[in-house]
């Protein structure tokens, strides 16, 4: 059973750029969840995917948004870059939204932005 | 809303000393309750959970108990070891049923720093 993946692992942009960051689910998983994680901090919930429509969404600015395929992989992009946005990006696979299932992390994308 | 506290780091240990790390939750429901463990440079790893009151979660000699009378879900070792040394998440699952989705909220990380 293959994990959840994600990629790049790193990556360096410059405030006011876009960037795009991808995630593929565990077998199975339908649902896909977006975290970012500042230095020293604890997860913050992004948004949720669950076939392929956004179904929930945390406190963040509409430059974030993302996408679920098919195959229920996953981008998150963020516009218009600005310094705070570097951090430590999680993506999260479960099998159903709207339970308390279990979610599985990938080991996440470090953005940094200068 | 909901909210999840933990006890600051970091936590400095000599190898085979017990381990608490202490969590506790505000929640308008009936949470799920998770530890997760991130190594240096990685994502984050689930180590145990429990999804109702009084259940006990355990995994490689961790367990913690979810306690709905104190609002708690302590993690308890009894013998840590060097490679136990990360960053510990404690987390509720918060089911959102207006959207249909469910996020988790995590505290803050308890850093654990054993020594040989």
């Amino acid at each position: 059973e293959t994990g959840v993946t994600q990629s790049p692992t790193h990556l360096i942009k410059t405030r006011g750029q876009q960037v795009t960051l991808r995630c593929s689910s565990q077998s199975g998983h339908n649902t896909v969840s977006w975290y970012q994680q500042a230095l020293g901090q604890g997860p913050q919930f992004i948004f949720q995917y669950y076939r392929e429509e956004e179904n929930g969404r945390g406190n963040f600015p509409p430059r974030f948004s993302g996408l679920q395929f098919p195959n229920y992989s996953s981008e998150l992009n963020v516009n218009a870059l600005e310094l705070d946005d570097s951090a430590l990006y999680l993506c999260a696979s479960s099998l159903e939204a709207g339970r308390q299932e279990t979610q599985y992390f990938g080991p996440g994308t470090r953005l940094l932005v200068l | 809303g909901d909210s999840v506290t933990q006890m600051e780091g970091p936590v400095t240990l000599s190898e085979e000393a017990c381990l608490t790390i202490n969590c506790t939750y505000t929640a308008t429901g009936y949470p799920s309750l998770f530890w997760y463990v991130q190594y240096p440079g990685e994502g984050l790893q689930l180590l145990l959970k429990a999804t109702k009151a009084d259940d006990k979660g355990s995994n490689k000699g961790f367990e913690a108990t979810y306690r709905k009378e104190t609002t708690s879900f302590h993690l308890e070792k009894g013998s840590v070891q060097v490679s136990d040394s990360a960053v510990y998440f404690c987390a509720l699952s918060d089911v959102m049923f207006s959207g249909g989705y469910n996020k988790l909220i995590f505290g803050a990380g308890t850093r654990l720093a054993v020594h040989p």
